[in-house]
């Protein structure tokens, strides 16, 4: 079974500061990895996934995530965030083989706040 | 395009008593999947649909949880009793089928059913 860990369960950041979410998982398959965001009383949405292809993965809101398969990590990035960003970032990860084909896993979430 | 819905969006009920969520996919979507997300917890899947055939309900509490899909468009979350530890965000996602196609698709979440037992 794949599993999910998120490395700090809360970030505070200062306004227009970098940012590093960090996420490792673990499998016994190859996985896709996704990092979705939930605002306060709202839904996840989808920030960025990694498929197949560039480690470097780029999403939405200026945000961006690299795959290292060697660490297992999947860590998500801002170079400079904005009070906006203040949310909660769950880490994912989806078997793409086994017996858990297809089953999203999460990471406890990590709540990032930024203070102006 | 309209997106997941749910209602309803908020629900307070006394233990022992029965609730309901209803979840409509986005349209097209043939895959509905129920999550429970306590709090300050990530997601968990229930269970899974393709279609109206539920492939995956290995962490659904069978004893007082059930769902349906009928006609394999919306879907219905019921729990009869609810228990205090029932108190979570209860939520509904959907994406295209991946188990004939093979391929892993985006799923698209709902706002959520925020579930209260007193």
């Amino acid at each position: 079974a794949q599993s999910v860990t998120q490395l700090d369960s809360q970030v505070p950041v200062f306004e227009e500061a970098p940012v590093e979410l960090r996420c490792n998982y673990s499998s016994s398959v190859s996985v896709y990895l996704f990092w979705y965001v939930q605002y306060p009383n709202q839904g996840l949405q989808l920030l960025l996934k990694y498929l197949s292809g560039s480690t470097l993965v780029k999403g939405i809101n200026g945000f961006e995530a690299e795959f290292n398969k060697s660490q297992t990590s999947f860590h998500l990035r801002k170079p400079s965030v904005h009070i906006s960003d203040t949310a909660e970032y769950f880490c994912a990860v989806i078997n793409a083989g086994g017996t858990s084909y297809g089953k999203l896993t999460f990471g406890q979430g990590t709540i990032l706040t930024v203070h102006p | 395009e309209a997106g997941v819905v749910q209602s309803p969006r908020y629900k307070i009920i006394e233990k022992k008593q029965p609730v309901a969520f209803w979840c409509n996919p986005i349209s097209g979507h043939n895959t509905l999947y129920w999550y429970l997300q306590n709090l300050g917890q990530g997601p968990e899947l229930l269970i899974r649909y393709e279609n109206e055939e539920a492939v995956d309900d290995s962490q659904l509490p069978k004893d007082r949880f059930s769902a349906e899909r009928l006609k394999g468009v919306d879907s219905t979350l019921k729990i009869q009793p609810a228990e205090l530890g029932d108190s979570a965000v209860y939520l509904c996602a959907s994406s295209f089928g991946m188990r004939t196609s093979g391929t892993i698709y985006e799923q698209y979440f709902g706002p959520g059913t925020r579930l209260t037992v007193t």
